[in-house]
């Protein structure tokens, strides 16, 4: 069974750090691009960020870009988030998501398989 | 604000036919794939149609999706108390260089 797998989600205060993980089972993990993707409660999906197979590209949406970081460790099945100098306006749902292809900005992109999700709040 | 713009709502009755669209332009409908996500109550979004107009293992063929220049579209066949949900559209905006979302649209059983 595909699985996957958020861990990390906190309570934090303004300025400060944290660090989400994605735990993935059951599928080949190095053949597929991986996504963070957001939702802040009674609003749509918002994208993050997004991994090549390889991490040999990455790419950031324009809210987060300088403060966070994604990346994989295939060895491990594993994705991970760091965020750094948070802000209230990132409190939200954080889901991992599983890309239909190798590589972001494919062309034929698509989130095929979502984890359940870790919560982050943001807040003094 | 979303680049991909959808109706907030569509209704209709146990067994109809309803439809709705998905506004973007060149740079992201227009010269990529689209996929449509259905998101029900307090569960994460779940991919229905892929490729422009593809269906996932499981989605039943009551769902299909067009796409047509910068323009696409989601159609539910047969309408179940069971498709009350939020669907979004979705694809990857070169100019941009990221993945972006539509606004949304809440289908409603009546």
């Amino acid at each position: 069974e595909v699985q996957l797998v958020e861990s990390g989600g906190d309570l934090v205060q303004p300025g400060r750090s944290l660090r989400l993980s994605c735990a993935a089972s059951g599928f080949r993990f190095d053949d597929y691009a991986m996504h963070w993707v957001r939702q802040a409660p009674g609003k749509g999906p918002e994208w993050v960020a997004g991994i090549s197979w390889n991490s040999g590209r990455v790419g950031y949406a324009d809210s987060v870009q300088g403060r966070f970081t994604i990346s994989r460790d295939n060895a491990k099945n594993s994705l991970n988030l760091q965020m750094n100098n948070l802000r209230p306006e990132d409190t939200a749902f954080y889901y991992c998501a599983k890309d239909i292809s190798a590589s972001i900005a494919a062309g034929e992109n698509g989130m095929g398989v979502w984890g359940q999700g870790t919560t982050v709040t943001v807040s003094s | 604000q979303s680049v991909l713009t959808q109706p907030p709502s569509a209704s209709g009755t146990p067994g109809q036919r309803v439809t709705m669209s998905c506004s973007g332009s060149s740079s992201n409908i227009g010269s990529n794939t689209v996929n449509w996500y259905q998101q029900l109550p307090g569960m994460a979004p779940k991919l229905l149609i892929y490729g422009d107009n593809e269906r996932p293992s499981g989605v039943p063929d009551r769902f299909s999706g067009s796409k047509s220049g910068t323009s696409a579209s989601l159609a539910i066949s047969g309408l179940q108390s069971e498709d009350e949900a939020d669907y979004y559209c979705a694809a990857w905006d070169d100019s941009l260089n990221v993945y972006v979302f539509g606004t949304g649209t809440t289908v409603t059983v009546l």
